[in-house]
């Protein structure tokens, strides 16, 4: 059973830093580009990042470009965002998201449960 | 960047009824990269359509995709209660970004 699990959400000051971690289980992680989402309370999903299978390339969304970093460690199954300069408009739950092809199709497949963070003084 | 806007913003139907949710884009998408999400309340999104007509796993044949280019469709054959959700478009572009519409909310009349 493919698993996402996030966390290292919290409250964080405007101007903060925050690491957030996904451990990802039942699959071949290694196998998958990897993605970040983002849902501001009470609104939409806004895609926040993506990262390929090895890490050799990623992208950002531009509203956290030059702000967030996304990783990952093959070794340890696990996903990260590195996100400085917080600003309150950062807030939101955030979910860690497996990317898969199929048929000469792309898409997202699984999501995991997301964490929250809150930036606020 | 591609703009995916979804109409209507909330739909008002009952179980049993027929759904049509609109997803229009503002440059052509290409088929392969279209996608639709449920989503209900407290939890994580949940991946219905990829390929803007294949079905993802598990995914009953009461939900199903169609359209190209600019519009896109997701159709739900008889509406069941526990269909009563979030609904969001996604697609990939050719800048490599990834996008999603901003929801239509399908609630019980």
């Amino acid at each position: 059973e493919v698993q996402l699990v996030e966390s290292g959400g919290g409250l964080v000051q405007p101007g903060g830093s925050l690491r957030l971690s996904c451990a990802a289980s039942g699959f071949t992680f290694s196998s998958h580009w990897m993605h970040w989402v983002r849902q501001g309370p009470g609104k939409g999903l806004v895609w926040v990042s993506r990262i390929n299978n090895d890490g050799s390339s990623t992208l950002y969304a531009d509203s956290v470009k030059g702000r967030f970093t996304i990783s990952r460690d093959n070794a340890k199954d696990t996903l990260y965002v590195q996100m400085n300069s917080l600003r309150a408009e950062d807030t939101a739950v955030y979910y860690c998201a497996r990317g898969s092809c199929s048929g000469g199709s792309c898409f997202v497949d699984y999501w995991g449960q997301g964490t929250l963070v809150t930036v606020s003084s | 960047e591609i703009v995916l806007t979804q109409s209507p913003v909330t739909l008002s139907l009952s179980p049993g009824e027929r759904a049509t949710l609109s997803c229009r884009a503002s440059q052509s998408v290409a088929s392969s990269y279209l996608a639709w999400y449920q989503q209900k309340p407290g939890q994580a999104p949940r991946l219905l359509i990829y390929g803007a007509s294949s079905r993802a796993t598990g995914i009953p044949d009461r939900f199903s995709g169609s359209g190209s280019g600019t519009d896109f469709t997701l159709t739900i054959s008889r509406l069941e209660p526990d269909d009563f959700a979030v609904y969001y478009c996604q697609q990939y572009g050719s800048s490599l970004l990834y996008t999603f519409g901003q929801g239509t909310k399908l609630e019980i009349k």
